[in-house]
């Protein structure tokens, strides 16, 4: 089975703190994903990493950044929250190709509060 | 750019009748065509998908089905059971999939 890890189901922050929130992955996905999901707008990406030190901007990137040091880990950095940073977060990978039928696997998300 | 759209926000369905679930979309030039499930406080499941090469995909009590000419994606459930009640949500692409906004589905005792 895979198995996506985020490091914290729950997380208070103060407004113009840096935020990290870690995922892990143990399947050896070259894919991982981070989106955020609002009631009313669906699931929207914010990054998407194919490879180590590899990273794409997704739909909403502004005020969020990315880091992929190691193929399992992928880090998602708030480098000074905000409010409209509240949010559920989730986390997501998939392997590359074809055969991987664009299935992302996702972790069980992060809430976090942003006061 | 993608834009994908489930034009209802929530579905309540008896229990033991069919569920229907729509997506609608703009760009076809992806493969894949899948549908994720979601409890509260869990992450979406990949719950079943259909391969732009075909119409129609069957998984027990799943269906999806493509209708390309009309760029609309549905999934049938039947007989819908009271563990299908969930968010439901669509996503197309490539390695990046767009999601649909989702569908809050209750299935009436």
């Amino acid at each position: 089975d895979v198995k996506v890890t985020q490091s914290s189901r729950y997380l208070v922050k103060r407004t113009g703190e840096k935020v990290f929130l870690e995922c892990v992955q143990d399947m050896d996905h070259e894919n991982m994903f981070w989106y955020r999901q609002d009631p009313g707008l669906g699931l929207r990406l914010i990054y998407f990493s194919y490879d180590v030190k590899m990273k794409e901007k997704g739909d909403i990137p502004e005020g969020y950044s990315v880091s992929r040091e190691k193929k399992e880990r992928f880090s998602l950095i708030l480098e000074s929250a905000s409010t409209n940073q509240t949010s559920m977060y989730l986390c997501a990978s998939s392997l590359r190709g074809l055969l991987a039928k664009n299935i992302q696997y996702f972790g069980a998300g992060t809430r976090l509060s942003v006061l | 750019d993608q834009q994908v759209k489930q034009n209802s926000p929530s579905l309540s369905v008896q229990e033991g009748r069919i569920s229907i679930l729509n997506c609608d979309y703009t760009n076809s030039m992806f493969d894949y065509f899948l549908w994720y499930k979601k409890y509260p406080a869990e992450g979406p499941t990949f719950l079943i998908s259909i391969s732009s090469i075909k119409d129609k995909n069957e998984d027990g009590r799943f269906t999806v089905f493509l209708n390309k000419s009309a760029k609309h994606l549905s999934l049938h459930i039947v007989p819908s059971q009271p563990g299908d009640s969930a968010v439901y949500f669509c996503g197309i692409g490539n390695e990046k999939l767009t999601f649909g906004t989702g569908t809050r589905l209750t299935i009436i005792p």
